[in-house]
């Protein structure tokens, strides 16, 4: 079955900008988890998604947003960009909103200059 | 706060010898998986651990839940250049926030 899909994959935005992701999980996956990795703060969760529903919210600011579709597609929007907003963000689906095997995308690499 | 530490942080073997990673937390978790994420890609899973002593075993690869669900750890005997990776765990605290809490990670590097 297919994988989880990101898009884009990596993508350049100066300062001030902002940046949509977008995730779609495996097919019946309708948890959506998104995450931030950096080398200094490793994996950091953002927010999750179940039936259209943020369900867990991370310590991010509120620049950092999401919403979750029907068919349980996922996006997460960054407005206001920072130079330390430069990570790859990675999305995982999962099955339901207990415990499970998380599903990880490839990520989105964003650099900003 | 970091809650899930891992050691060490990098880790460079030869081909054919033994290694052991740690993950310590102070907090009690519900359960705990391990990760393996390749360069260009996600995580993936490897092992989920429940009970307190727990073992499991995946070929080469030997995971260890403490007793008191706080800590555990990854023995990989006779490393192979395909073990390179970024390892990581993730702790489940359970209850009405259920996430995944990742460790700091260890990037292993076997070389041939």
């Amino acid at each position: 079955k297919a994988g989880v899909t990101q898009t884009p994959r990596y993508l350049i935005k100066t300062r001030g900008q902002q940046v949509t992701l977008s995730c779609s999980p495996i097919s019946g996956h309708r948890s959506v988890s998104w995450y931030q990795q950096t080398p200094g703060q490793g994996l950091q969760f953002l927010f999750e998604y179940f039936s259209e529903t943020q369900r867990n919210k991370g310590n991010f600011p509120g620049r950092f947003s999401g919403r979750q579709f029907s068919n349980s597609r996922s996006e997460m929007n960054v407005s206001t960009l920072e130079l330390g907003d430069s990570a790859l963000y990675l999305c995982a689906g999962k099955l339901t909103l207990n415990t499970g095997e998380l599903f990880f995308g490839e990520g989105s690499r964003l650099t900003v200059l | 706060t970091q809650l899930l530490e891992q050691s060490p942080q990098f880790l460079s073997i030869q081909e054919g010898e033994n290694l052991t990673v740690y993950c310590n937390s102070s907090s009690v978790f519900s359960s705990l998986q391990w990760y393996r994420q390749e360069p260009g890609e996600g995580p993936v899973l490897l092992v989920t651990v429940v009970t307190g002593g727990e073992v499991k075993k995946l070929k080469r690869l030997t995971f260890q839940f403490g007793d008191a669900r706080k800590d555990s750890s990854l023995h990989i005997t006779a490393a192979q250049t395909g073990d390179t990776g970024l390892y990581l765990c993730a702790g489940e605290r359970g209850g009405a926030t259920n996430k995944l809490i990742f460790g700091t990670g260890t990037l292993l590097a076997v070389q041939p």
